[in-house]
């Protein structure tokens, strides 16, 4: 089936700095991708709505600038989190839904941040 | 009111028995219905889709109530391996088919 690879799976970063997570669909065509965060024993929150070639949509509460999401190909949306604090530790998770065949909404493995 | 409600449990339940998890959701438009399974720290994975007229796989059967707006999924014959938080999952359809997760349950199953 479809998949989504999700990188990387840990990051550990200092206060103030920048991460970058990638999201690739690896055997189909995303023009959309979906960020999520889950905070322990909370379900998953639909961060932004990655849209290739153009500007990605962003739920209420959340941050475009802090936030930045890339979908500059078919099959890969980044998601930058700048200037992380210690509150933006989370589980991130991206997902993708393969239209070409199912329509199936598929997950990334997730990328679990920690900021110190 | 959020979008989908489900009962967080846990359920805690002996191998071999039948369990069953509700789910609601609010916006009577709402397209698709699926149910997730999502293991501690990993990403969810699709178990079922739940379709108008019920639908089973294995010892999983789930059921939809356009009507009441409810979801069901029944687990029989619990396994070990059926530990996790399910997911109730509903898509509404939009612009850019947005996907509402439930709280999941915690399903719990002992030796």
């Amino acid at each position: 089936g479809a998949v989504v690879s999700q990188h990387p799976s840990r990051v550990i970063c200092k206060s103030g700095t920048s991460v970058k997570i990638e999201c690739r669909s690896l055997d189909f065509q995303a023009t959309t991708m979906f960020w999520y965060r889950q905070f322990p024993k909370q379900s998953l929150m639909l961060m932004a709505t990655s849209n290739e070639g153009s500007k990605a949509t962003y739920e209420q509460g959340v941050e475009k600038d802090k936030f930045l999401i890339n979908h500059a190909s078919l099959t890969l949306s980044t998601l930058t989190v700048t200037s992380a604090h210690p509150e933006d530790s989370s589980f991130y998770i991206c997902s993708a839904r393969d239209f070409q065949t199912s329509g199936e909404l598929f997950f990334g493995e997730g990328s679990r941040l920690t900021v110190l | 009111r959020k979008e989908v409600e489900q009962d967080p449990g846990p359920f805690n339940v002996p191998e071999g028995a039948t369990v069953a998890f509700n789910c609601t959701y609010s916006n009577s438009a709402s397209q698709s219905f699926f149910w997730y399974r999502q293991d501690c720290r990993k990403e969810p994975k699709l178990l079922m889709s739940v379709y108008s007229s019920g639908n089973e796989d294995g010892r999983f059967t789930a059921q939809l109530n356009r009507a009441s707006q409810y979801i069901s999924l029944l687990i029989r014959d619990s396994k070990l391996s059926d530990s996790a938080t399910y997911l109730c999952v509903v898509n509404t359809r939009d612009n850019f088919n947005k996907f509402y997760f439930g709280s999941g349950t915690k399903l719990n199953v002992k030796p």
